[in-house]
């Protein structure tokens, strides 16, 4: 499809494990970001890449936090020694950086035990 | 303060119901702004852009007043269809990161 892609769909750790998300974005696109999304709560920025550079990273709520992109494409959001409160949808999202409008992927959903 | 404040809701409305939301921003230097849809367990899409003069598509129409910082969205006729959570968006000048609200919740009965 040509969509954004992000995998695993879902994923069960245990806490003190590392994780790494995965998202592909749409052909050509050149930013993308990384949001997540507890349960009824609004979407938290994480951090945005424009091609592999990422010029703001803000969002990451820990130095556990750490996401990298390669090739202008494929990126891997990283959190190592997961907690409970870690806990919740990643969702990425890609855009052409002319329209301002943003694809979503269908998130991945963490569950740190 | 949140950057960008929206009521939670939800909103229970009668099928072709007008229904209007408001979203609220903090920061003044913000320049883009839009609303987006989510529905239940799936990811947000873009529902439309907001512009100066305000905008209309079909039968959603968004304003946006500067002056005092909030933008609205407006549904007409609402549709069982229309069901879901509206986030309102926000982008500060000089930056490219993306401000979500919490979202309103809309609920079109039948």
């Amino acid at each position: 499809g040509a969509g954004v892609s992000q995998s695993p769909s879902n994923k069960v750790t245990e806490k003190g494990k590392d994780v790494e998300l995965r998202c592909d974005p749409i052909s050509g696109h050149t930013a993308l970001y990384w949001y997540r999304q507890s349960l009824g709560q609004g979407l938290e920025f994480l951090i945005y890449f424009q091609g592999n550079s990422a010029p703001d990273k803000s969002g990451l709520p820990s130095d556990r936090f750490s996401a990298e992109r390669t090739g202008g494409s494929v990126s891997t959001l990283t959190i190592q020694r997961t907690q409970q409160e870690d806990s919740a949808v990643y969702l990425c999202a890609s855009g052409d950086g002319g329209s301002e409008k943003l694809f979503f992927g269908s998130g991945t959903q963490l569950s740190v035990l | 303060r949140k950057e960008v404040e929206q009521d939670p809701g939800p909103f229970n409305v009668p099928e072709g119901a007008t229904v209007a939301f408001n979203c609220t921003y903090s920061n003044s230097a913000s320049q883009s702004f839009f609303w987006y849809r989510q529905d239940c367990r799936k990811e947000p899409k873009l529902l439309m852009s907001v512009y100066s003069s305000g905008n209309e598509d079909g039968r959603f129409t968004a304003q946006l007043n500067r002056a005092s910082q909030y933008i609205s969205l407006l549904i007409r006729d609402s549709k069982l269809s229309d069901s879901a959570t509206y986030l309102c968006v926000v982008r500060t000048s000089g930056t490219y990161k993306y401000i979500f609200g919490t979202g309103t919740r809309l609920k079109v009965l039948a």
